[in-house]
């Protein structure tokens, strides 16, 4: 059984373009999550998925940020018009959703975004 | 809303010794879990160790323990027989536990982390 993945690891872009970033979690994964950690910081919360439907988003994830999970399987971070304070470590967690209690979270490798 | 504070940015100490990593975090709910992330400089974050709070019995895992103290709200990391492996960021990490009432957001709080470094 493979960890979760992550896709690109690096990312170099210029202020102002989109980026997107994949996720895969483990395979009987039902929760998705995603995180920001900047340096010298402990992850923040960005949003999270039960399946398919997305079912909080931080306060943190403005506008411009946007997150799918389409077939409750891979899902996808994509940022529009990137600034430079945009520029950190995106991690991608899974959980599995038990009927009584809650899973511990599992970490992939992080996507580390560079804004120019 | 909860609160992680780790209070040691850094710390080392000589292969073999023991070092204690210190948490305290501040919360009203009564059902949680606290955990205890490994960071490596490769980034990847780890699970070292999980607490439920309504155990009162510590969590241990191999060389790895926890000091719950829960009406205190203290969280500490022992590495016993540290290696050169430990080195690594080391995060504490708060979570709400789901309730009977339905599905909640578990989402993780973390502290701002520990740098902990294993002196050959």
């Amino acid at each position: 059984d493979t960890g979760v993945s992550q896709d690109p690891r690096h990312k170099i872009t210029k202020r102002g373009q989109n980026v997107t970033f994949r996720c895969d979690p483990i395979s009987e994964h039902n929760r998705l999550y995603w995180y920001r950690q900047t340096l010298g910081q402990g992850p923040e919360f960005l949003t999270y998925f039960q399946n398919e439907a997305q079912l909080e988003k931080s306060r943190l994830l403005s506008d411009r940020f946007s997150a799918e999970r389409p077939k409750g399987s891979f899902s996808t971070l994509e940022i529009q018009r990137t600034e430079q304070g945009d520029s950190a470590m995106y991690l991608c967690a899974s959980s599995l959703e038990l009927l009584a209690d809650t899973d511990t979270q599992y970490f992939g490798p992080g996507t580390r975004l560079t804004v120019l | 809303a909860q609160t992680v504070t780790q209070s040691q940015p850094e710390m080392s100490v000589q292969e073999a010794e023991t070092v204690t990593l210190s948490c305290t975090y501040d919360t009203s709910e009564n059902n949680y879990y606290l955990f205890w992330y490994k960071q490596p400089p490769s980034r990847q974050m780890i699970l070292v160790i999980r607490q439920e709070a309504y155990k009162q019995q510590n969590a241990t895992e191999n060389r790895f323990s926890v000091n719950f103290q829960k009406a205190a709200k203290s969280f500490s990391l022992k590495i016993s027989d540290s290696q050169l492996g430990d080195t690594a960021m080391y995060f504490c990490a708060f979570m709400r536990r789901r309730g009977t009432r339905g599905f909640g957001n578990e989402k993780l709080t973390f502290g701002t982390g520990t740098r902990l470094t294993i002196i050959p």
